[in-house]
């Protein structure tokens, strides 16, 4: 059966510290792994997306790393800020004929100051 | 271009009652797909749809849910005699292609 665990289930953090959040699938085949960033009470805004190819990818403070041997997956959030309180979901999408994507649980961060 | 759009916003229905959720794509987007969100967990797959067909429906209950997507007008989510465990928030995204999904604020919709 596909899944997508992630871990931890929550965190918190102080305000300008860093921090990893996991995620670990069995899709296959793969096609490409997103990180959707959702605010309280919002749709999910994407943060980045990985091919099978590609290792590391960057937006801003936030850094994804993917390792497809292992089928795992890492956001790494620098700086955090008090806006980066949200969950984050790990969404994995599955090479079939149709773009069905398989979603993480997420990880519910929060930023105190 | 605005984003997708889901209205309304806030829903709430009596137990028996029918809700409809209306979801409008970004425009030049052809697939829609919806979600529902529980409390405290994590999005699930509902239904995908493109214009007038109906693609995977694995993830909608047999009974008394049903979406379309009609050739105009926006994407319906379908909800009849609703239970308190349909109180949920519903999603819908769209894309262009297979290629990412644009998510919309969501119909929060509450069942007293």
């Amino acid at each position: 059966k596909n899944q997508v665990e992630q871990s931890p289930q929550s965190l918190i953090i102080l305000e300008g510290k860093n921090c990893t959040l996991q995620c670990n699938y069995t899709v296959s085949p793969f096609s490409n792994l997103r990180w959707y960033k959702q605010d309280t009470g919002r749709g999910p805004v994407s943060l980045t997306i990985m091919t099978f190819s590609e290792n590391t990818k960057s937006n801003g403070r936030y850094t994804a790393t993917l390792d497809a041997d292992t089928k795992q997956s890492s956001l790494h959030i620098t700086a955090s800020q008090l806006s980066d309180s949200a969950s984050y979901i790990c969404v994995v999408r599955g090479k079939t004929s149709y773009d069905k994507v398989i979603f993480g649980p997420g990880t519910s961060l929060s930023v105190i100051p | 271009n605005a984003g997708v759009m889901q209205n309304p916003r806030h829903l709430v229905r009596r137990r028996g009652q029918e809700a409809r959720l209306r979801c409008s794509p970004m425009k030049g987007h052809s697939h829609v797909y919806w979600y529902r969100q529980l409390p405290e967990e994590g999005l699930k797959f509902m239904v995908y749809l493109q214009k007038e067909n109906i693609i995977d429906e694995s993830g909608m209950p047999k009974e008394r849910f049903s979406a379309e997507f009609p050739k105009e007008g926006p994407s319906i989510l379908r909800i009849q005699q609703v239970v308190r465990g349909d109180s949920a928030a519903y999603f819908c995204a769209s894309s262009p292609q297979e290629s990412e999904q644009y998510f919309g604020p969501g119909t929060r919709l509450t069942v007293t």
